[in-house]
């Protein structure tokens, strides 16, 4: 398994739906994560952190299946303003260092 | 508000020139990132530091260098560019390792060789 892994979409989503994506990961030591959010041609910022017990923000829920490795980014009520790419982030199996994901696209359509 | 400031947004420049991409951070962070990102290969890391004057190497640091004599300041050197240096490079500074600590990013530099 590679140590991230995420569905490069995009995901199509009419305005007002709710979307979910996943990310898998392969270091089954893994404590802690996080979802950032990258708009085209700016840096990524974090949106949300994910620990065991899930993480919840407004519209938008992290949660993490330990059991099958991979975190999940589910956003409600989408709005046009979510279009964006959310990459996930997870902790390297080599070292103690983090590795971004590659991102999924998320397209809100009017 | 925090920050990771970049010194340039765009720059072009020519292959075999010397590049130096500068960045600051305000946070009083020991921890600093050079990441370059290209399409369908996602966030790549260069190199990094964990202290004044120190640094380690990332995942791809061939073609590059990287200088921090003040805490707040890292920069990347492109000794001698080359076509396949044009990409998108970003700075990130953070507090620790791991995911215990998030990473603060700055806005990027758009770089194009030529």
């Amino acid at each position: 398994r590679k140590e991230v892994e995420q569905d490069p979409g995009p995901f199509n989503v009419p305005e007002g739906a709710t979307v979910a994506f996943n990310c898998t990961y392969s270091n089954s030591a893994s404590q802690s994560f996080f979802w950032y959010r990258q708009d085209c041609r700016k840096e990524p910022k974090l949106l949300m952190s994910v620990y065991s017990s899930g993480n919840e923000d407004g519209r938008f829920t992290a949660q993490l299946n330990r059991a099958s490795q991979y975190i999940s980014l589910l956003i409600r009520d989408s709005k046009l303003s979510d279009s964006a790419t959310y990459l996930c982030v997870v902790p390297s199996n080599r070292d103690d260092k983090i590795i971004f994901g590659k991102g999924t696209r998320l397209h809100i359509l009017p | 508000d925090v920050k990771v400031t970049q010194s340039s947004r765009y720059l072009v420049k020519r292959t075999g020139e010397k590049v130096f991409l500068e960045c600051v951070q305000d946070m009083d962070h020991e921890n600093m990132f050079w990441y370059r990102q290209d399409p369908g290969l996602g966030l790549r890391l260069i190199y990094f530091s964990y202290d004044v004057k120190m640094k380690e190497k990332g995942d791809i640091p061939e073609g590059y260098s990287v200088s921090r004599e003040k805490k707040e300041r890292f920069s990347l050197i492109l000794e001698s560019a080359s076509t396949n240096q044009t990409s998108m490079y970003l700075c990130a500074s953070s507090r620790g390792f791991g995911t215990a600590y998030g990473y603060t990013f700055g806005s990027g530099t758009r770089l194009t060789v030529v």
